[in-house]
């Protein structure tokens, strides 16, 4: 069975500092695809990367940057000199080859970033 | 617009009534999604339509839950004699299948469903 733990339900910060939000997975395919959601107070949930289990090179985008390591099942996402605006629910994803594409999600981690 | 299109953005109902959610995915997009996100948790999978074939319907939590897609665009999620545990925001999600497998998933805004 597939499932996502965030185990980080709430993390405070203050504006510039670095923040690293924690993703673990379990699932038994071997090919199989990892994202990072953000839902701002709006609601509309934002696609912010798709990677699949094939690719372990991290990536960084601007102040994004993530960390894909399989030996121990995680996908941690890091923003880096953090803002007022990134503050959110950020949700990781799972889905499978198999399976028709449906996204599990872990139950998300909010981020609250102060001036 | 270029998204993801849903209404109403808020439903209020009376328990027992009958409700229809709408979406209408990006343009092309073959693949639509529904989930449930209940307040404070992550999503929930719903049902999957391909086109306008229903291929996996397991996230639906019981046969008061109905959804379809006729033409392959615009879907509607129907709940019927709605229960006070079917409060929740529903959220329609579609993707492409062009670049392979697995393509972002892109959402709309939700309607918020209130069952009094």
């Amino acid at each position: 069975a597939q499932k996502v733990t965030q185990a980080q339900t709430e993390i405070s910060v203050v504006e510039k500092e670095d923040v690293t939000l924690d993703c673990v997975y379990e699932t038994r395919d071997t090919t199989y695809y990892l994202f990072w959601y953000k839902q701002p107070p709006s609601g509309e949930l934002v696609f912010l990367i798709r990677r699949n289990s094939f690719d372990e090179q991290n990536e960084i985008s601007g102040r994004y940057s993530w960390n894909f390591q399989k030996s121990t099942s995680s996908f941690n996402f890091t923003i880096t000199a953090s803002q007022v605006v990134d503050s959110a629910v950020y949700f990781c994803a799972l889905s499978e080859d198999t399976g028709f594409q449906k996204l599990v999600f872990g139950t998300g981690t909010r981020l609250l970033v102060s001036p | 617009g270029a998204g993801v299109s849903q209404s109403p953005r808020y439903k209020v109902a009376k328990r027992g009534q009958d409700v229809a959610l709408r979406c209408d995915p990006i343009s092309g997009h073959v693949s639509l999604f529904w989930y449930q996100q209940a307040l404070g948790q992550g999503p929930e999978f719903l049902t999957y339509f391909q086109n306008e074939a229903q291929l996996d319907k397991s996230g639906l939590p019981s046969d008061r839950f109905f959804a379809e897609r006729p033409e392959g665009s615009v879907s509607t999620l129907k709940i019927q004699r709605t229960q006070q545990e079917d409060s929740a925001v529903y959220l329609c999600a579609s993707s492409t299948y062009e670049g392979g497998p697995n393509q972002p998933q892109h959402f709309g805004d939700g309607t918020r469903l209130s069952i009094l």
